[in-house]
């Protein structure tokens, strides 16, 4: 079965530094990876997914993410946080050829010091 | 701009009362899924369709929980008798699968069940 692990509870950042939070998968086949963005008191949005091709995948408000095969992991980054960039932030994946369901992470809390 | 409806944004409810939580999933999506959102448990899948039908709700415990879509614009979950352990915000989301699973899923603002 698909699973990820998000190894970090939470992410602290000073604005304007870079910021990662790191995710592994674990599929039987190829993934499907996926982040997404949870602001408080609302659902969760897409940032960026990686389908094939190019290992680094660009996504919403300047993230992105680099896929890992050799590592399994795709992590997401952004070069230069923001304040509004503190969230919740999840990773999940999907098998290529399985079902439907996404495997999500536990979540990672960002936060922005300013 | 299409979005994931649900309602009620909030219910606070008493123990043992039956709780009606409602999705309208985005128009021409075919999948729908619902989840549920807790600090202890993080995000967990309690059910999904695809055109309308059940295809897992493994994630759901069957004494309590129901989920149905009597339509396409429609998605319920129900829980009856509701427990305090039930309170959590329960998620709906929708996606549009055409076989290749690639397409994200696209989630609504949430129910915030609080069972006293």
């Amino acid at each position: 079965a698909q699973s990820v692990a998000q190894p970090e509870d939470q992410v602290n950042v000073a604005e304007g530094n870079p910021l990662t939070v790191k995710c592994t998968y674990s599929v039987s086949g190829n993934p499907y990876l996926f982040w997404y963005v949870q602001y408080p008191n609302r659902g969760l949005q897409f940032l960026l997914k990686y389908i094939t091709g190019d290992n680094l995948v660009k996504g919403s408000y300047g993230f992105e993410a680099e896929f890992n095969k050799s590592q399994t992991s795709f992590h997401l980054k952004k070069p230069s946080a923001l304040v509004s960039d503190s969230a919740l932030y999840f990773c999940a994946v999907r098998e290529t050829y399985g079902n439907n369901r996404l495997a999500f992470g536990k979540g990672n809390q960002v936060v922005v010091i300013p | 701009d299409a979005r994931v409806t649900q309602t009620p944004r909030h219910k606070v409810t008493e123990m043992g009362q039956e709780v009606t939580m409602r999705c309208q999933p985005i128009l021409g999506h075919n999948t729908v899924f619902w989840y549920r959102q807790t600090m202890m448990q993080g995000l967990e899948l309690l059910a999904y369709f695809r055109n309308r039908a059940p295809l897992d709700d493994s994630g759901m415990p069957k004494d309590r929980f129901s989920a149905e879509m009597p339509d396409a614009t429609l998605a319920t979950l129900k829980i009856q008798p509701s427990e305090p352990r039930d309170s959590a915000v329960y998620f709906c989301a929708s996606g549009l699968v055409l076989g290749t699973g690639r397409d994200e899923q696209f989630f609504g603002p949430g129910t915030r069940l609080t069972v006293l």
